[in-house]
């Protein structure tokens, strides 16, 4: 199985901050990385996807990189629309998400 | 628009059955991969399975000696069993669409909660 850990778990920050969130993958996964967003009894957003690829109509603040086993998240301005909780997902061999990563109020 | 509903019983007694269908509306349901993922309360997300229209199916291995997802294409349905359920499978149950060739889940369905009682 590929394990994927997220971290930090828990990020306080405000409204114009620079976020990053970091994902690890157990194995490489070349470039098959997801990212999703959720909030509170809503389903999952789909964000980014092959590690650095913007989902259409997702904002341009958002931006991933990294291949490999390492990969990051980051919110360029955090806006107020962005608090919530974040995934990371590898697609490589079956599917695995990390543990979430909840970007709360500073 | 690909939208996804979840339907089925929200309550299933221990060792019982889960049974879960999925309706797919604005789009072909032959034009993507059929995924079932579940996140218990407060917790995270896990992937269960996926089907194609053809009937070929991936499943979690954790998983995998009690999940059977079917597809019935006339109804533009998918479904999902989870046999000799308990407490830790309770979770709310998403569906959703995986375009072919990727492995990331574009479209979901809101989500329906099952809670498995004693």
């Amino acid at each position: 199985d590929i394990q994927m850990t997220q971290s930090p778990s828990t990020l306080s920050a405000s409204v114009g901050d620079r976020v990053t969130i970091t994902c690890r993958a157990s194995q490489s996964i070349s470039s098959w990385l997801a990212w999703y967003q959720q909030k509170p009894g809503k389903a999952p957003k789909l964000l980014i996807y092959k590690a650095s690829s913007l989902e259409s109509g997702v904002p341009s603040r958002f931006s991933g990189s990294g291949s490999g086993t390492e990969f990051t998240l980051t919110i360029s301005s955090l806006q107020p629309d962005d608090f919530a909780t974040y995934y990371c997902q590898q697609y490589n061999r079956y599917r695995t998400f990390g543990q979430g990563t909840k970007v709360e109020v500073k | 628009q690909v939208q996804l509903q979840e339907s089925g019983p929200g309550l299933v007694k221990a060792s019982e059955t889960l049974s879960l269908t999925c309706t797919v509306s604005g789009g072909s349901i032959s034009s993507y991969y059929w995924n079932w993922i579940r996140q218990p309360p407060g917790k995270g997300l896990e992937w269960i399975g996926y089907i194609y229209y053809s009937g070929s199916t991936n499943y979690n291995p954790s998983l995998e000696s009690r999940v059977t997802i079917s597809i019935d294409t006339s109804k533009n349905q998918f479904s999902l069993k989870l046999s000799s359920v308990t407490a830790a499978d309770t979770a709310v149950y998403y569906c959703a669409g995986t375009t072919p060739g990727a492995g990331y889940f574009d479209y979901w369905g809101q989500g329906a909660l099952v809670t498995v009682s004693s």
